[in-house]
């Protein structure tokens, strides 16, 4: 089976750096993605890894060590809007066919 | 571009009813997809679609059914409503990068489902 494992919830302070771990066991892999879902709202892309090392894109990096089975998901100078679940997803085979199977989400509360 | 678009955004039915949930793409993306989303949960994946005419069961199928007659829609039906199908209904689509896409997967703003 496939599973992917993350925090339910994390709570940081403005202006400070969180990091939001994911590991996954699965069979094969073909990408990590780290999506942001505001309450309420539709899930929105964020990132993408599919070898290892750092991918930093403004205030968000994301980190992947396949042989690890091992994520995170950097934010830095954290703001209110940053108040969001942060959603891990694996597409678990090497095909470009194979949906992709998600963790449950990482609440994260940003406080003044 | 509307990106994905889905309707009805609220819908209330009684057990044992049927509604079809609307979803449609104008980004002329060949992946489409539905999943459920229960409170505290992730996204389960309820039935997949790689092209016009292909559908494919996923995680969660039970209780659903779906259609591919064109590239743009992917409708999803449930038959026999029951309170287990409450839950908010996000369809998605995207192009892989073997086909000129980025892989990026691109969300409907969800349709909210409430069984009584």
């Amino acid at each position: 089976g496939q599973n992917i494992d993350q925090p339910t919830e994390m709570t940081a302070t403005e202006g400070a750096i969180v990091q939001i771990n994911c590991t996954y066991q699965t069979s094969g892999f073909n990408g990590l993605f780290w999506y942001q879902q505001h309450a309420g709202e539709a899930p929105t892309f964020l990132s993408y890894n599919v070898l290892d090392g750092l991918e930093e894109k403004g205030r968000f990096s994301s980190f992947l060590s396949r042989s690890k089975g091992y994520s995170y998901l950097l934010l830095k100078e954290l703001q209110m809007k940053d108040s969001a679940s942060y959603l891990c997803a694996v597409r678990p085979r090497n095909s470009g066919n194979t949906p992709l199977v998600f963790g449950k989400g990482t609440r994260l509360s940003v406080i003044a | 571009n509307a990106g994905v678009t889905q309707t009805p955004k609220f819908r209330i039915l009684k057990i044992g009813q049927s509604m079809t949930l609307q979803c449609t793409q104008d980004m002329n993306h060949n992946y489409m997809y539905w999943y459920r989303q229960d409170p505290g949960m992730g996204l389960k994946l309820i039935y997949y679609s790689v092209g016009a005419g292909i559908t494919d069961k996923g995680e969660v199928p039970n209780g659903y059914n779906v259609s591919r007659s064109t590239t743009e829609d992917f409708p999803l039906r449930l038959e026999l409503a029951a309170p287990s199908q409450t839950s908010v209904y996000f369809c998605a689509s995207r192009q892989p990068r073997g086909q000129g896409g980025n892989n990026e997967q691109f969300f409907g703003p969800g349709t909210r489902l409430t069984v009584l």
